[in-house]
């Protein structure tokens, strides 16, 4: 069965700095499609960044990056020059399979980053 | 970037009384939606997958005459909370994935929060 796991319930980071949000996964498949989500306290869910099991190259968005290690089963975010409205929780989601987007997501747990001016 | 609506954003009722969330796609046909369950700091909760056309599937431990889905159309799924009573009270989250659109897509209304007294 699928597993998400992110660890760190918490995390501060001070405007401007990097911070790393950690997500390792469990799956038997070989295919198999990964989230990041940002969720501020509106509670909508935005996408940030996907990263499909096949990928060689690691997903940059923007100011977000996905460090993906596939044989330690880890996709962890990277976020470069925090910024106080990157405040929320982050979710870190699974799809198995990658060539349908109708598959359903499994969720982790969520960690809540909190940007210092 | 498409768009899930959700209707109502937020309710309050009575225990034993039955509410209606409706999640709708605004700009795209949606043959797959999901809907989600949330509590406060917690995980999004996968409680069913609705294909149009056909019966929901629901997730282990959901019950189905509890948590009624109806995906009329390719735009519209309906969750119809039966005989609602405060356990019940939670953050209800659609999500939608456009049909025949890429792996990454799969997008998410802005949630009804629901409030059983």
């Amino acid at each position: 069965a699928q597993k998400i796991t992110q660890t760190q319930p918490g995390m501060f980071v001070q405007e401007k700095e990097a911070v790393t949000l950690d997500c390792t996964y469990d799956t038997s498949d070989q295919s198999y499609g990964l989230f990041w989500y940002k969720q501020p306290s509106s509670g909508e869910m935005i996408f940030l960044i996907y990263q499909g099991s096949y990928d060689e190259q690691n997903a940059t968005e923007g100011r977000y990056s996905l460090n993906f290690q596939k044989a330690r089963k880890s996709a962890n975010l990277v976020i470069s020059a925090s910024q106080l409205g990157d405040s929320a929780m982050y979710f870190c989601a699974m799809r198995e399979g990658f060539s349908s987007n109708t598959g359903k997501l499994i969720f982790g747990q969520g960690t809540t980053l909190q940007v210092k001016p | 970037g498409a768009v899930v609506s959700q209707h109502p954003s937020r309710v309050i009722c009575k225990s034993g009384t039955s509410v209606k969330i409706e999640c709708r796609s605004l700009d795209f046909q949606a043959t797959t939606m999901f809907w989600y369950r949330q509590f406060p700091k917690q995980s999004l909760m996968l409680m069913a997958t609705s294909n149009e056309g056909s019966k929901a599937t629901y997730e282990q431990g959901v019950e189905k005459d509890k948590f009624l889905i109806n995906h009329a159309s390719l735009t519209l799924s309906t969750l119809t909370v039966t005989s609602a009573h405060p356990e019940d009270s939670s953050f209800y989250i659609c999500s939608a994935s456009p049909r025949r659109g890429p792996v990454e897509t799969q997008y998410f209304g802005p949630g009804t929060r629901l409030l059983v007294l």
